[in-house]
């Protein structure tokens, strides 16, 4: 089975700041791979799928990008609303495999 | 509106089996497949299978093969997830997630239901 390798597990940042989580798989994928956003206590959301494709309703600042077999979530401007789990997810066929999740706090 | 709407958090001993709803409203619930994914506590989302109603079709993650059973009702617009032969590691919130395109290959999801935690404990 492919899988989806998260990084870093966590990280601390400051209103503002440029925030980027890499995604990556172990085989190729693709474009198949979303990002889903998980706030605490809450159900996940879906950012992004395709690898670049916002979902509607999703801010702008929120982007996606894949190079290979590696992908990566940027938020350009880091808001207080972000701090959340944020988990890619490939669906390229089965088994649809998520990877361990990055935990995005302010600093 | 559209929605889906899971059964009630269950307390069940090892060794038993548990089955949780997923109840859709507001669509066709023929033409989307569910997903069901877990994720125990303080840990990551885990992707347990899939069901498409229209055709009964489902595939299960190996790692639940043999022990879970995912089945719907087009008439009461459910989809039932079932797991047997619990153990403590099997403590979870269980969701059920709408497939983001209608009439399509499982992928992604756009629509969660509020999740079901279900405990096993002695």
């Amino acid at each position: 089975d492919v899988q989806m390798t998260q990084s870093p597990s966590s990280l601390s940042a400051s209103v503002g700041d440029r925030v980027t989580i890499t995604c990556r798989a172990s085989q190729g994928i693709g474009n198949y791979l979303a990002w889903y956003q998980q706030k605490p206590g809450k159900v996940p959301e879906l950012l992004i799928y395709g690898a670049s494709t916002l979902q509607p309703g999703v801010p702008s600042r929120f982007s996606g990008s894949a190079s290979g077999t590696e992908f990566t979530l940027t938020i350009s401007s880091l808001q207080s609303e972000d701090v959340a789990t944020y988990y890619c997810q490939k669906y390229n066929g089965s088994p649809l495999t998520f990877g361990g999740g990055t935990k995005v706090e302010i600093k | 509106q559209v929605q889906l709407v899971q059964s009630g958090a269950e307390l069940k001993k090892p060794g038993a089996s548990v089955k949780v709803s997923c109840k859709a409203s507001g669509y066709y619930f023929s033409d989307y497949y569910i997903h069901w994914v877990r994720q125990a506590p303080g840990r990551g989302l885990e992707w347990m299978g899939w069901i498409n109603p229209k055709s009964d079709g489902t595939d299960y993650a190996q790692k639940f093969q043999g022990r879970v059973t995912m089945t719907s009702d087009t008439s009461f617009t459910t989809a039932y997830i079932e797991l047997s032969r619990l153990t403590s590691d099997d403590t979870a919130i269980y969701y059920c997630a709408r497939n983001r395109r209608r009439d399509s290959f499982a992928e992604t999801v756009d629509l969660w239901g509020q999740g079901t935690l279900v405990t096993v404990s002695s």
